[in-house]
């Protein structure tokens, strides 16, 4: 079992919907945990980094935490065709490194 | 300011041949570090240095695997004797890494392509 584990998808949602993309962590030391967007051939690029239980909103975007049920989530609200690309949700156990699930791929369409 | 750089953007040898992918950090950033992607999966740690010394090589697949960071900033990730199966999208993150702020933000670089024949 994966120590990140996500939905591989696609997940397709039609424009203006909300897109709701999970991750679940097998580690329960992991202490933060961080939502990437990449485009297709391109590098990964923060989205959210979340570190308490509970919800963070940034504009369209919310990241929730449940730590009892080592559950990440991330909202995205009126989505965009432009949000089309695969997100990466990774977790930072304390240590130095990140372990990434094997991404969502989001489509969003007009 | 810039950001994370990496040369070259592609890279093609051929099998048993030596490579070496070049990572610039953004400045000032003390701790980076070197994942791998392989098609369609999430980037897989390799190491991670913080200042000169690797401080968790953990991630590192065989002794054919090699990275230094000479003086702190610019580091090298060298691979001899290319097998095909090393081909993959080769990452390189850098990060403030302050002592006592806990985890930090890792920003990523456009990645050098491998590809071995």
């Amino acid at each position: 079992q994966k120590e990140v584990e996500q939905n591989s998808g696609p997940l397709s949602v039609p424009e203006g919907a909300i897109a709701s993309l999970n991750c679940t962590y097998s580690d329960r030391v992991s202490q933060s945990f961080f939502w990437y967007r990449q485009y297709s051939g391109k590098s990964p690029e923060l989205i959210m980094s979340i570190y308490s239980n509970g919800d963070k909103e940034d504009g369209r975007f919310t990241a929730q935490l449940n730590k009892a049920s080592q559950y990440v989530s991330l909202l995205i609200r009126d989505s965009q065709p432009s949000d089309s690309a695969t997100y990466l949700c990774a977790a930072n156990n304390a240590g130095n490194m990140l372990t990434f699930g094997g991404g969502t791929r989001l489509m969003v369409k007009p | 300011g810039a950001g994370v750089s990496q040369t070259p953007s592609n890279k093609v040898t051929e099998k048993g041949k030596y490579v070496e992918l070049r990572c610039d950090p953004i400045s000032g950033h003390t701790a980076l570090y070197w994942y791998r992607q392989s098609l369609g999966q999430g980037p897989e740690f390799l190491i991670y240095f913080q200042g000169t010394g690797a401080a968790d090589d953990s991630g590192l697949p065989n002794d054919r695997f090699f990275a230094v960071r000479p003086e702190g900033s610019v580091s090298t990730l060298k691979i001899q004797r290319t097998e095909r199966g090393d081909s993959a999208v080769y990452l390189c993150a850098s990060s403030l890494r302050e002592p006592g702020l806990g985890t930090d933000t890792q920003y990523f670089g456009p990645g050098t392509r491998l590809t071995v024949l």
